[in-house]
């Protein structure tokens, strides 16, 4: 079954400590993405990647780090997590081509105390 | 800044009736206008897409309208049912470029038996 996974679904953790949220995807797509929900906002993309070795910011990347060191793979990691990236993240993934069309993971929703 | 603009904020419908989402842009780079659907506790999916030069696109009971000169568009739900009720987005694409998907705040949708 073509699809994003995400890992883990629920989080809760306290300021400051390092975490990672995994991506995954089994589509071969090029391109990768981070964006955060949050009520009255949107989807705000955090970072982007084009492929492999290849990243760059979004909207809103204060405060995070992505690596794409394998095309399937696109982690998102928050050094010192502070209680304003409480939120809901989603990991999408597309063909180069068609990056209107992504695809998205089931979402981590990530509370930061 | 918002790129795209969208309106209302959420919407109560009752069964049968027509929901209708309203997206405004003022970017004229952007070449494709797609709009995803975003049931409880799923990322969002690609619902339908439209490209500027066409005016209308419809699939089943979903219907987008463009209107280019007003820069403009919106999503109409004909028939509305219980099962459409979800978050709405629509977004805004540009082909050149990397970081190219602009979302909407979101409609939350209700339909009332």
């Amino acid at each position: 079954e073509a699809q994003v996974t995400q890992n883990p679904r629920y989080l809760i953790t306290v300021t400051g400590k390092k975490l990672t949220v995994t991506c995954s995807q089994n589509m071969n797509h090029e391109y990768m993405s981070w964006y955060r929900q949050d009520p009255g906002l949107g989807l705000r993309q955090i970072y982007y990647s084009m492929n492999v070795e290849v990243t760059d910011k979004g909207d809103v990347p204060e405060g995070y780090k992505v690596s794409r060191k394998e095309k399937r793979n696109f982690p998102l990691i928050l050094e010192s997590p502070s209680p304003n990236q409480t939120s809901l993240y989603f990991c999408a993934s597309s063909f180069a081509g068609i990056r209107y069309e992504q695809y998205f993971g089931p979402g981590t929703r990530l509370t930061v105390t | 800044q918002q790129q795209v603009k969208q309106s209302p904020q959420s919407l109560i419908v009752q069964k049968g009736g027509i929901s209708i989402i309203n997206c405004a842009y003022e970017n004229t780079a952007f070449d494709y206008f797609p709009w995803y659907q975003q049931f409880p506790g799923k990322g969002p999916a690609l619902l339908i897409a439209i490209r500027p030069d066409v005016s209308e696109k419809k699939e089943g009971r979903f219907t987008i309208s463009f209107n280019k000169s007003a820069k403009q568009f919106s999503l109409h739900i004909m028939d509305s049912q219980p099962g459409d009720s979800a978050t709405y987005f629509c977004a805004a694409s540009i082909r050149t470029g990397a970081n190219n998907l602009f979302f909407g705040t979101g409609t939350r949708l209700t339909v009332i038996p």
